[in-house]
């Protein structure tokens, strides 16, 4: 069956510019998380979704960067006025409900900030 | 503060040797620990899962130990091939939450 699919697969923008970026879960999964991977480091958590519940966005890191998931489904990742520091892989990932179900990741957008 | 470290950081071996790849914990209260394979411009995927009751599980090559006293795991590779190079993460729940704590990975090189 189909997998958590991202969009874009790449993204070159300049500093300054917004950006948004999607996330299409697995079908039936209620969570789905949003991570960063900067180069050669380990995943940073940003912001978690479940069913209809308010998300845990603990791990944004600052008020440009927000996320919105329609629907139980789709999920937005929108990043305002971009840094270079954003740069990174941006990856999304979507399980069922359970702490033993295992995260599906889709294969991310590469943002690059110029 | 929960924290996973991983060792080595990077490893390289020849093609059809065996290595062994290291995670520590401190995560509370315990609930599982997975190990992940995330290949080159690809999202990660899950290998195994460890739960507090298990010591081993094995998928093919790929053999995870866990020993919750010491809060450590392992993931032991036989016979090694090409497409076993990757990252390795390991990834750990607490009990009550639904964000895991993540490693920073072992990038594993095999050379033929």
């Amino acid at each position: 069956g189909a997998g958590v699919s991202q969009s874009p697969s790449n993204k070159v923008t300049e500093k300054g510019k917004d950006v948004e970026l999607r996330c299409d879960p697995i079908s039936g999964h209620t969570a789905l998380y949003w991570y960063r991977q900067s180069l050669g480091q380990g995943l940073e958590f940003l912001i978690y979704f479940q069913g209809n519940s308010a998300p845990d966005k603990s791990g944004l890191p600052s008020d440009r960067f927000s996320a919105e998931r329609t629907g139980g489904s789709v999920s937005t990742l929108t990043i305002q006025r971009t840094q270079q520091e954003d740069s990174a892989v941006y990856l999304c990932a979507s399980s069922f409900t359970g702490e033993n179900s295992p995260l599906h990741f889709g294969n991310g957008t590469r943002l690059t900030v110029t | 503060k929960n924290q996973v470290e991983q060792s080595p950081q990077s490893l390289i071996i020849l093609e059809g040797k065996n290595c062994t790849l290291q995670c520590n914990y401190t995560v509370s209260p315990f609930s599982n620990l997975r190990w992940y394979k995330q290949d080159t411009g690809r999202g990660p995927v899950s290998l195994t899962i460890m739960t507090f009751s298990e010591n081993t599980k094995s998928n093919g090559r790929y053999t995870a130990t866990l020993d919750a006293d010491t809060k450590q795991s392992s993931l032991h590779i036989t016979a090694s091939q090409l497409s076993d190079s990757a990252s390795y993460i390991c990834v750990v729940s607490a009990g009550g939450s639904y964000i895991p704590t993540f490693g920073r990975g072992t990038s594993l090189i095999v050379h033929p």
